[in-house]
């Protein structure tokens, strides 16, 4: 199985900061690589999928870059709302694994 | 509107089984692959199982491997999940998730859940 590997686990930022999350996995998994937003009491919301692409809907200040097996996650500047935790998921194998998250707070 | 909408959580006992429904509306149902997602109490999100449009492609985590079972009816725009020989640790929120369109294996559209509760 192909494993996902976020860091850091927790992170604190202020509003209108500038945040990275990065995600590994145990193998080159291309540029399968998706990222999702969850809030307590919410449903995920897909922000970035195929590693870079912005999901429609989505604020232009989320980005995702990277390929083979190091991404990253990138809020360019912090609202209030982007306090929730985030999850990568590779989509390389059938076994569509995720992260196991890396909560933003402020 | 996409919708999809949950239901058929309850408290079961260690053993037991039980099955989740998703209704679908607002897209061209046997278009899309679907799958399920768990999360437990305090716990991450958990990939459950996949289906493909027309049913021919099914798979699962090996957690629940030869116990779950995955199913469509895309004439009722449903999807399923039988989960036989539930255990304390299937406990969690269950969510049924269409496959992006353009991305199969990334999801794009969520439900808003089912709690399951195992216990003794």
């Amino acid at each position: 199985d192909i494993q996902m590997t976020q860091s850091p686990s927790s992170l604190s930022a202020s509003v209108g900061d500038r945040v990275t999350i990065t995600c590994r996995a145990s193998q080159n998994i291309n540029n399968y690589l998706n990222w999702y937003q969850l809030k307590p009491g919410t449903a995920p919301k897909l922000l970035i999928y195929a590693a870079s692409s912005l999901q429609s809907g989505v604020p232009s200040r989320f980005s995702g870059s990277g390929s083979g097996t190091d991404f990253t996650l990138t809020i360019s500047s912090l609202h209030p709302e982007d306090f929730a935790t985030y999850y990568c998921q590779q989509s390389y194998s059938t076994m569509f694994n995720f992260g196991q998250g890396t909560k933003l707070e402020i | 509107e996409v919708q999809l909408v949950e239901s058929g959580g309850t408290l079961v006992q260690v053993g037991g089984s039980l099955t989740l429904s998703c209704a679908a509306s607002g897209f061209t149902f046997d278009s899309y692959s679907m799958n399920w997602v768990r999360q437990a109490p305090g716990k991450g999100l958990e990939w459950v199982s996949h289906i493909s449009s027309r049913s021919s492609m099914k798979y699962y985590a090996d957690s629940v491997k030869g116990r779950f079972t995955i199913s469509r009816d895309n004439a009722k725009n449903s999807l399923y999940l039988q989960m036989n020989s539930l255990r304390a640790e299937d406990t969690a929120v269950y969510y049924c998730a269409r496959d992006h369109p353009e991305w199969v294996g990334s999801f794009d559209y969520w439900g808003q859940g089912t709690l399951v509760t195992v216990s003794s």
